[in-house]
């Protein structure tokens, strides 16, 4: 059974840098065709894609946050971390990790953690 | 960077309506179209990839047609369960930037 689960502060203050782990199980990372990327959804709004990184530690970032975000993975606790400096309000929302699927699939989010809220304010 | 754009926002239908959802990018993607249903405090769900093939375990009253720029989710006779928000998503770009709509909220 594949799972992904997210771990983090619920609250952070503006400014701080923010880190979210994802833990997952039931696949590898290092498995062709296989990533792992965020996605974050404000209260009420669409979904926002962040960061995702592959096996081959290729990372790759939404142009507009590319410089407050950070993307890494720990293969062997099957961990893939996360870190957006100088959070802000508007940064409030929900987070997600996923599991992202090539080839038939087609780079599909196919498998979601269940999310962790995270609220920006002093 | 592709932008995805959802039709309509929102949309009130009444259980055993046939419900169509529009997605367009703003270039070409070919098939590389998904879309996902996310229900009230809950992750989004895979529902079709490839812009028509069903994921496992999705009722075939759901079915995605489209390719190019031009997307439609369709749900045959809508179910109490159905009602949520869908989300269209494009996998096209590379290197990689995936990219979602809006989101149309299917409400009673």
């Amino acid at each position: 059974q594949v799972t992904l689960r997210e771990s983090g502060p619920a609250l952070v203050k503006p400014t701080q840098t923010l880190a979210l782990t994802c833990t997952f199980s039931g696949f590898s990372l290092s498995t062709s065709g296989v990533s792992v990327g965020w996605v974050r959804q404000s209260p009420g709004k669409a979904l926002e894609w962040l960061a995702l990184i592959d096996g081959d530690d290729n990372e790759f970032y939404n142009s507009s946050l590319r410089t407050r975000l950070t993307v890494s993975k720990d293969t062997s606790k099957n961990q893939v971390v996360l870190k957006m400096t100088n959070m802000d309000p508007v940064d409030t929302g929900t987070y997600y990790c996923a599991r992202i699927s090539g080839y038939e699939l087609m780079d599909a989010f196919d498998i979601w953690g269940q999310g962790t809220m995270v609220t920006v304010s002093s | 960077d592709i932008q995805m754009t959802q039709s309509p926002s929102s949309l009130s239908a009444s259980v055993g309506d046939r419900v169509t959802i529009t997605c367009r990018a703003s270039h070409t993607i070919d098939t590389y179209l998904q879309w996902y249903q996310q229900k009230a405090g809950k992750a989004p769900r895979l529902l079709i990839y490839g812009a028509s093939t069903l994921q496992r375990g999705v009722p075939s009253r759901f079915s995605g047609s489209g390719s190019g720029t031009e997307f439609t989710l369709t749900i045959t006779s809508l179910q109490p369960e159905d009602f949520a928000t869908y989300f269209c998503q494009q996998s096209y770009s590379s290197p990689p930037a995936p990219s979602f709509g809006g989101g149309t909220k299917v409400e009673i």
